[in-house]
């Protein structure tokens, strides 16, 4: 099956710091893949849409300059948190849909921990 | 809005049968996701609804009626493991999709 793999699991750092996170499909091209947030108990949020070789559609009210996601080759997008503070914590998950239909289910990666302290 | 809404929590007891319901806006429709999510864990894909009707897959099955706006996620044979946020999640279109906030499920002993 579709696998999408998703690194680091846990990032501890300091205010300030810039984290990146990135979102790979291992077995299948993805050309669009998507980055959210979960705070706990709460569903996930969509940050972003990041499509191969162009610029990643953001959210409303998500910072384009705070939260850069590039995506780079059909297997591979990053997302660079920039100077991270403590509000910055939560759950970053990436996904990625096989194929160009829209019908297709999401492969989510594991998951991203982030802890600003 | 886009509002989609679902019990917040359900608790079954372990080899019962449970029915988790979600409710949308019928507007921009194009197909229904339901999606398990254990704590602390990326959701994993359970089904998907594009027509009307009830789509058994093992012990899960789901239902979707369009022109109610309604799906239902039934979990049958309830084990321990069946413990996690259960997410109904609407296609609006192309690669767009909304989440509902998920429902908790405890399976309880």
């Amino acid at each position: 099956g579709a696998v999408v793999s998703q690194h680091p699991s846990w990032v501890i750092c300091k205010s300030g710091t810039s984290v990146k996170i990135e979102c790979r499909s291992l077995d299948f091209q993805a050309t669009t893949m998507f980055w959210y947030r979960q705070f706990p108990k709460q569903s996930l949020m969509l940050m972003a849409t990041s499509n191969e070789g162009s610029k990643a559609t953001y959210e409303q009210g998500v910072e384009k300059d705070k939260f850069l996601i590039n995506h780079a080759s059909l297997t591979l997008s990053t997302l660079t948190v920039t100077s991270a503070h403590p509000e910055d914590s939560s759950f970053y998950i990436c996904s990625a849909i096989e194929g160009v239909r829209g019908n297709q289910p999401q492969h989510f990666g594991d998951g991203t921990r982030l802890s600003i302290l | 809005g886009q509002n989609i809404d679902q019990p917040t929590e359900m608790t079954a007891t372990e080899g019962a049968i449970v029915q988790i319901n979600c409710t949308y806006q019928t507007s921009g429709f194009n197909g229904l996701f339901w999606y398990q999510q254990h704590a602390g864990e990326a959701p994993t894909f359970l089904s998907y609804n594009v027509l009307d009707g009830l789509e058994e897959k093992g012990r899960f099955s789901s239902f979707l009626s369009r022109s109610k706006g309604y799906s239902y996620l039934l979990l049958k044979e309830l084990q321990m493991k069946d413990s996690a946020s259960y997410l109904c999640v609407k296609n609006t279109g192309g690669f767009k999709t909304i989440f509902g906030a998920g429902t908790r499920l405890f399976v309880k002993a």
